[in-house]
């Protein structure tokens, strides 16, 4: 039972224009999104996170929404640039997970930025 | 800055070895990770464990064990390694309290089963 899903395993954007990833989760009781970047052949960073208590956080090019009611989260990057080009992971935890910090993933998305 | 540190980078073993993919990470985190990733199956989460000698299954714990006897440390242990357990094997870290932690990731291990 995949709880968090990526639908789109690839999108192919032109460099400035704008990337939207999309995510959905079947969990109500998800109360905490991040999104992860991955090149290849290195570990996954940390990109940008929104609690459910917001429907929106920005951190420089990169905005994350949340639309708890359709439970379901996207993640924009404007102007999208190559360095961009990546895999991109969407993912979930609940509060009631108590401090083991277990996060779900989905499947991924890969973002291609041409120049 | 979280480093995650994990022994290899690449790892070839032959079906059937007991296999060990160890995990070090420097920033005094409670709860330590691993996962696999294949793909179009995105992370999927081993083992965990949130305190030292602790350890709780994740989606696909069969044919794997874990070790954590010191806090720094986590371990994967392969029992008997078969073909299908190829794959990029990713250790991650976190805190525990404070609100929500994201999880930090070493650069993974690409193992190979022959």
């Amino acid at each position: 039972d995949q709880q968090v899903k990526q639908n789109s395993p690839s999108l192919s954007v032109q460099e400035g224009r704008i990337s939207i990833l999309n995510c959905d989760y079947t969990n109500s009781m998800f109360d905490y999104f991040l999104w992860y970047k991955k090149y290849p052949a290195e570990g996954p960073t940390f990109l940008i996170s929104i609690s459910s208590i917001k429907d929106k956080n920005e951190d420089g090019r990169f905005t994350v929404f949340l639309n708890k009611s359709a439970k379901h989260l996207s993640l924009h990057i404007v102007p999208s640039q190559p360095g961009d080009s990546a895999v991109y992971f969407c993912a979930a935890s609940e509060s009631g997970s108590g401090n083991t910090g277990k996060l779900i993933f989905g499947q991924g998305t890969t973002l291609q930025v041409k120049p | 800055d979280v480093k995650v540190t994990q022994s290899s980078r690449y790892l070839v073993k032959r079906t059937g070895e007991k296999v060990f993919l160890e995990c070090v990470q420097d920033m005094d985190h409670e709860n330590m990770f691993w996962y696999r990733q294949d793909p179009g199956l995105g992370l999927r989460l081993i083992y965990f464990s949130y305190d030292v000698k602790m350890k709780e299954k994740g989606d696909i714990p069969e044919g794997y064990s874990v070790s954590r006897e010191k806090k720094e440390r986590f371990s994967l242990i392969l029992e008997s390694a078969s073909t299908n357990q190829t794959s990029m094997y990713l250790c991650a870290s976190s805190k525990q309290g404070m609100g929500n932690q994201p999880q930090h990731f070493g650069d993974g291990t690409r193992l190979s089963i022959l």
